[in-house]
């Protein structure tokens, strides 16, 4: 089945820095990426959709400058936290549609956890 | 209103128990529906897709009512591995979004 891969699984940062994490799908290209985040006992919260080839679209109250999301192929969407802060901490998982259309079926990385100090 | 609502839990049970969860949906142009199972600080993963006739997979049956805007999950003679948090997910309106509830937690009993 579809894998996505998701780099790095656990970040530690000091405030005042910029984290990258990456995703990729191993063996389908995915026109299409989300990026979710979860915090403790919440649910997951659709970040953005990452667009390969064009600007991501930010759903309400994610800042964008903040968040930076770049979709340069059909295999990778990269989000880079931009001077992250201690707010900034929790479960980021992004997750990829195989195919243009479909079943919307979702397949989850295996989420990175940024601890921000 | 929250998009998608599920009552949180725990649910409780013991081994061999019928559990089962449900789930509202505020967005009467949502087109799919899923059920995703996470466990703890672990990725989501599909459990089950959702049709308008009910479906079933081995021990666990999914059923829609789109008139009512809810989605139910009945898991059969529940075993120890099936503790986990059940996410409903749906999409929003006619978009290829999929937006989660907050999910239930189940805790089998041996």
């Amino acid at each position: 089945g579809a894998v996505v891969s998701q780099h790095p699984s656990r970040v530690i940062c000091k405030s005042g820095t910029s984290v990258k994490i990456e995703c990729r799908s191993l063996d389908f290209q995915a026109t299409t990426m989300f990026w979710y985040r979860q915090f403790p006992k919440q649910s997951l919260m659709l970040m953005a959709t990452s667009n390969e080839g064009s600007k991501a679209t930010y759903e309400q109250g994610v800042e964008k400058d903040k968040f930076l999301i770049n979709h340069a192929s059909l295999t990778l969407s990269t989000l880079t936290v931009t001077s992250a802060h201690p707010e900034d901490s929790s479960f980021y998982i992004c997750s990829a549609r195989e195919g243009v259309s479909g079943a919307n079926v979702l397949t989850f990385g295996a989420g990175s956890r940024l601890t921000v100090l | 209103r929250k998009e998608v609502e599920q009552d949180p839990g725990p649910f409780n049970v013991p081994e061999g128990a019928t559990v089962a969860f449900n789930c509202t949906y505020s967005n009467s142009a949502s087109q799919s529906f899923f059920w995703y199972r996470q466990d703890c600080r672990k990725e989501p993963k599909l459990l089950m897709s959702v049709y308008s006739s009910g479906n079933e997979d081995g021990r666990f049956t999914a059923q829609l009512n789109r008139a009512s805007q809810y989605i139910s999950l009945l898991i059969r003679d529940s075993k120890l591995s099936d503790s986990a948090t059940y996410l409903c997910v749906v999409t929003r309106g006619a978009t290829n979004k999929l937006i989660f509830g907050t999910g239930t937690l189940l805790a089998v009993q041996p």
